[in-house]
């Protein structure tokens, strides 16, 4: 694709279900980064990944949260009993390599947990 | 923690006017800045970076000053357009090529 697609757009869950997100990074761009935007608030970052690897994961909230990109393309964050404070939107970003700073986003995906 | 913040949570300017966007960092060890535009349901968009070690650099119609003694970063938008109304942030990184981190933004609106 074009650009870096997140799925779904939208997620309503139930406290404590388990959700799994998921982002298509731009063909080619080995770093792929999710971040995390309360409303009203900027990005706060939870992870990143080079190629296969969470290289840096110090971000994550908690052990309720874990990602993979076990291919080194698609990535999935994955959230286990979740809870209302979880509620946010959930932003991916890919760039070609860790020096490149022109980081490309998706248009995220709203998670709100009732 | 060490944080980026902003001045001024909303900004309105009129068509045609320069906007300027400001944002000051606590992070000294930051060696690299970037601004992001995001318009509302969408990811934001990146903009223009510096390098700390520059002081000035200019895109298309946007011009980023960085001002490390008093640890300011602006934004200047020339000729201001409808188009430019979304949310800006300041981001920053703090040596380490895996994350930013984002102030919380002012939001820029554009009146005719």
């Amino acid at each position: 694709g074009a650009g870096v697609s997140q799925t779904p757009s939208n997620k309503v869950t139930e406290k404590g279900k388990y959700v799994e997100l998921r982002c298509d990074p731009i063909s080619g761009h080995t770093a792929l980064y999710w971040y995390r935007q309360s409303l009203g608030q900027g990005p706060e970052f939870l992870i990143y990944f080079q190629g296969t690897g969470a290289a840096d994961d110090s971000g994550l909230p908690n052990d309720r949260f874990f990602a993979v990109r076990p291919e080194g393309s698609v990535s999935t964050l994955k959230i286990q009993r979740t809870e209302r404070g979880d509620s946010a939107v959930y932003l991916c970003a890919s760039s070609l390599n860790p020096g490149s700073w022109e980081a490309f986003f998706g248009q995220g995906t709203r998670l709100t947990v009732v | 923690g060490e944080s980026v913040g902003l001045h001024l949570p909303t900004l309105s300017v009129q068509e045609g006017d320069n906007s300027i966007i400001n944002c000051a960092y606590s992070n000294s060890a930051s060696d690299y800045f970037i601004w992001y535009k995001q318009e509302s349901g969408k990811g934001p968009q990146f903009i223009i970076d510096i390098r700390s070690n520059m002081d000035k650099r200019q895109g298309q119609r946007v011009t980023v000053l960085l001002n490390k003694t008093v640890k300011h970063l602006s934004l200047q938008i020339a000729a201001t357009q409808p188009g430019d109304s979304a949310v800006y942030f300041c981001a920053e990184n703090t040596g380490t090529a895996s994350k930013l981190t984002f102030g919380t933004g002012t939001r820029l609106q554009v009146t005719l």
